[in-house]
């Protein structure tokens, strides 16, 4: 199953209400996750189940969709929210991120 | 507190074997309650998911890998294990170790708990 994310980049300041999209190849149900990457830094979960806040993740964070099409939206955008977003998807192996979506200050 | 930690050489020739370790402190990885896996990001590239291993000892294999790749597991020392062979240049990348763990219901799986992640550059 390919992952596709729009965009592949944005510049965006800090308060912004951010959205990024991701498209699957076929249906998968609710099997998404979302996570976020910082340059040296491993992935870190936000979202799984396409809309369920990981603990300890900030509230301003959320996840929807279902089926092929997903959104990760970040509603007010944070100085330590810039980084690299990716989806995965966990419905059928093997198991495929999207290409990412880098987010950057403007 | 759960912790992973990949270990292993940080150069590789041509054509030799990757192998790589991942140790586990803060859980069993003979737990039914979840997975362990690998992962791989090249320099300045995306994440691509290479294999995982359950606590019966089942495995699943990325198919572009599948052919290179054993995973396999010590419960003894609480790790488990990655191997490469026959390893390029396109292998050249930070190889990650995470837990991926399911809902009770319907069984949504994520990966929540990283290695912090390893170097590997395949160069002669």
């Amino acid at each position: 199953i390919q992952l596709t994310q729009s965009p592949s980049s944005l510049s965006a300041s800090v308060g912004d209400r951010v959205t990024i999209t991701c498209r699957a190849s076929q249906g998968i149900s609710s099997y998404l996750a979302w996570y976020q990457q910082k340059p040296g830094k491993a992935p870190n979960l936000l979202i799984y189940a396409a809309s369920i806040l990981e603990s300890g993740v900030p509230s301003r964070f959320s996840g929807s969709g279902s089926g092929t099409e997903f959104t990760l939206t970040i509603s007010s955008l944070q100085p330590e929210d810039f980084a690299t977003y990716y989806c995965q998807q966990l419905n059928t192996y093997p198991l495929t991120f999207g290409p990412g979506t880098k987010v950057d200050i403007k | 507190q759960l912790q992973l930690r990949e270990s292993g050489p940080g150069l590789v020739k041509p054509s030799e074997t990757l192998s790589l370790t991942c140790s586990v402190s803060g859980a069993s990885i003979s737990t039914p309650d979840c997975y362990w896996g690998w992962i791989r990001q090249p320099p300045g590239k995306g994440l691509e998911w290479i294999a995982s291993i359950y606590y019966s000892g089942s495995t699943y294999y990325n198919p572009s890998l599948q052919s290179r790749v054993t995973v396999s597991q010590d419960t003894s020392r609480n790790q488990f294990s990655l191997e490469l062979r026959s390893v390029t240049a396109a292998d050249t990348a930070v190889y990650y170790c995470a837990r991926l763990v399911f809902t009770s219901l319907y069984f949504y799986y994520y990966m929540d708990v990283w290695g912090k992640g390893t170097t590997v550059t395949v160069s002669s």
